[in-house]
């Protein structure tokens, strides 16, 4: 069975400062990774996702995230964050074989001015 | 290209009743997911169709229905509600059917209270 585990359940940051919402996940096979954003009231949309190749992706808003396979990780990164940003982050795995896609809990970016 | 819709966006109920919500998928997609979403959790898992089909479903008791029509979109219905079915519900279309790596596209949830 597949697991996803998002270390930082909240993460206050200061308008203009680099953040980084770190995931695990955990897979006795291949996986494929995705972040999604959710602004308060709102659906899931999608950041940003890892397929194959190359391990950094770069996804919308500025976001990019890298994999690491030997530390089954997949970090979100941003260089500088803006007040928009403020939202709930979630990680999700889905095996290469199908099945249903895994979602973190959740970690709460609260951008402050 | 219109997103996923789902109706209504709120609804409040008393245990014990039944309750259907529905969901139009992005044009194009045919295959529609159901996640519940407790608050300040992730969501989890419901069911996925795929051509009118059930087609995956995680640990939900039987009570938890769906259907998915000729046009893709679909149904949630939820039957004899208890106050823990009270959750935001997500319907999310895709092109995955047998393919895993389709992102999701989620609409806006219905938030459903059972009081």
């Amino acid at each position: 069975a597949q697991s996803v585990t998002q270390l930082d359940s909240q993460v206050p940051v200061f308008e203009e400062a680099p953040v980084e919402l770190r995931c695990n996940y955990s897979s006795s096979v291949s996986v494929y990774l995705f972040w999604y954003v959710q602004y308060p009231n709102q659906g899931l949309q999608l950041l940003l996702k890892y397929l194959s190749g190359s391990t950094l992706v770069k996804g919308i808003n500025g976001f990019e995230a890298e994999f690491n396979k030997s530390q089954t990780s997949f970090h979100l990164r941003k260089p500088s964050v803006h007040i928009s940003d403020t939202a709930e982050y979630f990680c999700a795995v889905i095996t290469n074989q199908g099945g249903k896609l895994i979602f973190g809990q959740g970690t709460e970016l609260s951008v402050k001015p | 290209e219109t997103g996923v819709t789902q109706s209504p966006t709120h609804l409040i109920k008393t245990r014990g009743q039944q309750v259907t919500l529905r969901c139009s998928s992005q044009s194009g997609h045919n295959t529609v997911s159901w996640y519940q979403q407790a608050l300040g959790q992730g969501p989890q898992f419901i069911f996925q169709y795929y051509r009118e089909e059930e087609n995956g479903r995680g640990n939900f008791p039987p009570r938890f229905s769906g259907l998915q029509f000729p046009n893709y979109s679909s149904e949630l219905n939820v039957n004899a509600l208890e106050l823990d079915d009270s959750a935001l519900y997500l319907c999310a279309s895709s092109l995955a059917g047998r393919e895993p790596n389709s992102p999701l596209h989620f609409g806006n949830g219905t938030r459903l209270t059972v009081t």
